[in-house]
């Protein structure tokens, strides 16, 4: 199974500074015959579920503000928020869907404001 | 509006069997794969199960094979977990999730994508 790794666990920004996650898989996750990245990004506000953020490595959900981006490629993956908001306090999670079943995700990363 | 509403969460003890439901409403249930994913108190997200969308392909997680069984019926908007020989580390709170296809980049059973999530029902193992 492939293992999905954050960093860091957790992060402190200051409202209007630029977030940063990362998330290593332990395999590549781009298929070479598509030059898709199988990879999504998700935020869990506190007492709610998981809310899809992000896909294919970069592609932005509809309905989710631009200040959210994704980037990476193979086992490498970046999200950021450019312009932190105080209702981005969350936990946010990566997870492949490359491999067949299990989908695994990242543990997560919790973003604080500082 | 897409609702996924779970219900059937409960105390019960360490052996016991306990059947989730996920009532689904505002698309077409019988088109789309389906997803059990769980978060235990404080933990991160677990895939649990998958079933395509007309219930002849299911997946599980490795820990769980033999003691959960994933169902549909798809004539009543509904998906099942069935949980049987409950241990402690069950304990979480349950998600049914939809899969988000993408034709032609993805298996035809499922992409992986979960783009709505229910409220989550919260399954409590102890003695």
């Amino acid at each position: 199974d492939i293992v999905m790794t954050q960093s860091p666990d957790s992060l402190s920004v200051s409202l209007g500074e630029r977030a940063t996650i990362n998330c290593k898989s332990s395999q590549s996750v781009l298929y070479n015959s598509n030059n898709k990245n199988y990879l999504a990004w998700y935020r869990q506000k506190p007492g709610q579920p998981p809310k899809l953020l992000i896909y294919w490595a970069s592609t932005r959900e509809s309905g989710v503000p631009d200040r959210f981006s994704g980037s990476g490629s193979g086992t490498d993956f970046t999200l950021t928020i450019s312009s932190l908001q105080a209702e981005d306090v969350a936990v946010y999670y990566c997870q492949q869907y490359y491999s067949a079943p299990p989908y695994s995700f990242g543990q997560g990363t919790k973003l604080e404001i500082k | 509006e897409v609702q996924l509403v779970e219900s059937g969460g409960d105390l019960v003890q360490p052996g016991g069997s306990l059947r989730l439901s996920c009532a689904a409403s505002g698309f077409t249930f019988s088109n789309y794969a389906m997803y059990w994913v769980r978060q235990a108190p404080g933990k991160g997200l677990e895939f649990v199960s998958l079933i395509s969308s007309n219930g002849g392909s299911t997946y599980y997680a490795d820990s769980l094979k033999g003691r959960f069984t994933i169902s549909r019926d798809n004539s009543k908007n509904t998906l099942y977990l069935q949980m049987g020989n409950l241990r402690p580390e069950d304990m979480a709170v349950y998600y049914c999730a939809r899969d988000s296809p993408r034709p032609g980049y993805c298996s035809s059973t499922s992409c992986g994508i979960f783009d709505y999530w229910g409220q989550g029902t919260l399954v409590t193992v102890s003695s």
